[in-house]
């Protein structure tokens, strides 16, 4: 049982345009969840969080929306840059503090 | 910035060998965590502890073993290695105070079996 989905295995996006990654959960318990950027052969590295209580979080370019009435949220990246193309994860924190990852999107923008 | 340190970043070795990838973080974080990542796949967690002499199991299955007894350090061992144990392995580690959760992650050990 996924508790934390990426539906979309890839996007690709032009430079400068918005980049929309989503994400859909199934646990209504989950307390945060993150954002995290991954480089090939690298470890992920933290984008932005946002509480379940919250509706919106923005940092600089990166925008993150939670719908908790439809289990969804998204990410935002505006504008998209060549340097932001890399494997995107979102994850749901339990009140454990425990993170449940999707299985990642991997995003290219095209110069 | 995070200070969390995995070695080999990358090793090849041959079947039935005997490895330990280290993972060291200077954070004083609590929690450190083992997870396992392919391509195209989420990052599966393996192993986890939440303080000295203290460790679990995670959600998937693994013959990979590990410790805890420092604070600053948890390594995993491979007593018998095997081609199905090729993968990439994120170390991570967290502050138990953090409401989010939030990981800091190593930059992995890419481990190929022959």
């Amino acid at each position: 049982d996924q508790q934390v989905k990426q539906n979309s295995p890839s996007l690709s996006v032009q430079e400068g345009r918005i980049s929309i990654l989503n994400c859909d959960y199934t646990n209504s318990m989950f307390d945060y969840f993150l954002w995290y950027k991954k480089y090939p052969a690298e470890g992920p590295t933290f984008l932005i969080s946002i509480s379940s209580i919250k509706d919106k979080n923005e940092d600089g370019r990166f925008t993150v929306f939670l719908n908790k009435s439809a289990k969804h949220l998204s990410l935002h990246i505006v504008p998209s840059q060549p340097g932001d193309s890399a494997v995107y994860f979102c994850a749901g924190t339990l009140s454990t503090g425990k993170l449940i990852f999707g299985q990642g999107t991997t995003l290219q923008v095209k110069p | 910035e995070a200070d969390i340190y995995q070695t080999p970043r990358y090793l090849v070795i041959g079947t039935g060998k005997k490895i330990t990838l280290e993972c060291s973080q200077t954070m004083g974080h609590d929690k450190m965590y083992w997870y396992q990542q392919d391509p195209g796949m989420e990052l599966h967690l393996i192993h986890y502890s939440y303080g000295v002499n203290s460790t679990e199991k995670g959600d998937l299955s693994s013959e990979s073993t590990v410790s805890r007894i420092r604070t600053e350090h948890f390594p995993l061992t491979l007593e018998s290695a095997r081609p199905s144990h090729t993968s990439q392995y994120l170390c991570a580690s967290s502050d138990s105070r953090s409401p989010s959760g939030e990981l800091f992650f190593g930059e992995g050990s890419r481990l190929t079996v022959l």
